[in-house]
């Protein structure tokens, strides 16, 4: 049974790091055919996707927020870590992650955090 | 980047109703497009993907089909559990996310 939780904190200040974790079980983050994706979503908008790390390590980002983001994973702890750089009100979402096998949909996700950015 | 355009955006259906959803690509993305159903607070539940395979667990209500730059998500008899919103996401170039189609109910 896959299942995975986001977590983090849910206020951050702008120009602040916001840093998520996605705590997984059920399947393992070294296969290759394996990915594990964040995506996000604002209140009453449809979903953004933010970044993607596949079990070879390849790392893939949204071109247009490339340079505020890094994943990483720690296979052994079964997590996958995505860190954002300056927050803005903007950012205000609530941000999931999600399993994928590679060349299909994401088809397991976790429940999603909320994240506002607010001074 | 690649621009995904559903349409329409609101859809207003009876129970029993046959419905059809378009999600047009900015340039060709083969058949690596998803469809998702997603209900208020609820994460995204996938439906679809390559185009038209059917995600194990899915009804057979659904299906999907399409390639190049045109798809459609087609729900052959409307149930009360289907009214949610719909997302097209295409996985060709980096991904995208259609803007939705709420399907409500008349």
């Amino acid at each position: 049974q896959i299942t995975l939780k986001e977590s983090g904190p849910t206020l951050v200040k702008p120009t602040q790091t916001l840093t998520l974790t996605c705590t997984f079980s059920g399947f393992s983050l070294s296969t290759r055919a394996v990915d594990v994706a964040w995506i996000r979503q604002p209140p009453g908008k449809a979903p953004e996707w933010l970044a993607l790390i596949r079990g070879n390590d390849d790392e893939i980002y949204s071109p247009s927020l490339k340079t505020r983001l890094t994943i990483t994973k720690d296979t052994s702890r079964s997590q996958v870590v995505l860190t954002m750089t300056n927050m803005d009100p903007v950012d205000t979402a609530t941000y999931f992650c999600a399993h994928r096998l590679t060349l299909r949909g994401l088809d397991y996700w976790g429940q999603g955090t909320p994240v506002t950015v607010s001074s | 980047d690649i621009q995904m355009t559903q349409s329409p955006s609101t859809l207003s259906a009876s129970v029993g109703d046959r419905v059809t959803i378009t999600c047009r690509a900015s340039q060709s993305i083969s058949s690596w497009l998803a469809w998702y159903q997603q209900k208020p607070g609820i994460a995204p539940k996938l439906l679809i993907y390559e185009a038209s395979t059917l995600e194990s667990g899915v009804p057979s209500s659904f299906s999907g089909s399409g390639s190049g730059t045109e798809f459609t998500l087609t729900i052959s008899s409307l149930q009360p559990d289907d009214f949610a919103t719909y997302h097209c996401q295409q996985y060709k170039n980096g991904w995208t996310f259609g803007q939705g189609t709420k399907v409500e109910i008349k």
